[in-house]
């Protein structure tokens, strides 16, 4: 089955410790992208990547690192966590300059 | 910069059609595509429009209009099941096709 998977779905940490999320998608799209969500100001674009080891901020990459070294995942890193990262994420690829993206179901972060 | 304006909420009936609004403000883009989420879930994407005028999918039908900076997306036949939120988004040309910018979103209440 065609899907994005993120890991893991739900967490709870607390200020200033390192976290992963991890995001794998098993249609060797080309374009990777991570987005925070939050009530009233819809999806905001974190990080993209448009192939092995070519990555470029999105609209709101403050207090996040991304990285490409498989076609097939692209990891969000949180180096020190804040409560203000307290969000909904979301992963999504899609297949070079279609429009159709696909979500991964998201993860729900608190950060106290 | 860029910005687009949806309305926060619609309300309809079953069997009604309605549409949900957006204009934008953004200095040039490749195209207008929307997505739909369900309370819980993932973005899925419904439609999207590369060129002025409309595009039907179904009982969805999306516009668009550059000179107006407005596009809508038209759901008829409503069904309970359309009851969830609808964000519009633009891929900006100065960021190239992977950049996305979403509309805060449009909850769609469907009463029997």
């Amino acid at each position: 089955e065609a899907q994005v998977t993120q890991n893991p779905r739900y967490l709870i940490t607390v200020t200033g410790k390192k976290l992963t999320v991890t995001c794998s998608q098993n249609m060797n799209h080309e374009y990777m992208s991570w987005y925070r969500q939050d009530p009233g100001l819809g999806l905001r674009q974190i990080y993209y990547s448009m192939n092995v080891e070519v990555t470029d901020k999105g609209d709101v990459p403050e207090g996040y690192k991304v990285s490409r070294k498989e076609k097939r995942n692209f990891p969000l890193i949180l180096e020190s966590p804040s409560p203000n990262q307290t969000s909904l994420y979301f992963c999504a690829s899609r297949p070079g300059h279609r429009e159709t993206q696909y979500f991964g179901p998201g993860t729900r972060l608190l950060v106290l | 910069g860029q910005s687009l304006e949806q309305p926060s909420e619609v309300t309809a009936v079953e069997g009604a059609i309605v549409q949900i609004n957006c204009t934008y403000q953004t200095s040039g883009f490749y195209g207008l595509s929307w997505y739909q989420q369900h309370d819980g879930g993932a973005p899925t994407f419904l439609s999207y429009n590369a060129l002025d005028g409309l595009e039907e999918t179904g009982r969805f039908s999306s516009f668009l209009s550059r000179s107006d900076s407005y596009g809508y997306l038209l759901l008829q036949e409503l069904q309970m099941k359309d009851s969830a939120s609808y964000f519009c988004a633009v891929s900006p040309q100065e960021g190239g096709y992977n950049k996305l910018i979403f509309g805060a979103g449009t909850r769609l209440a469907v009463h029997p």
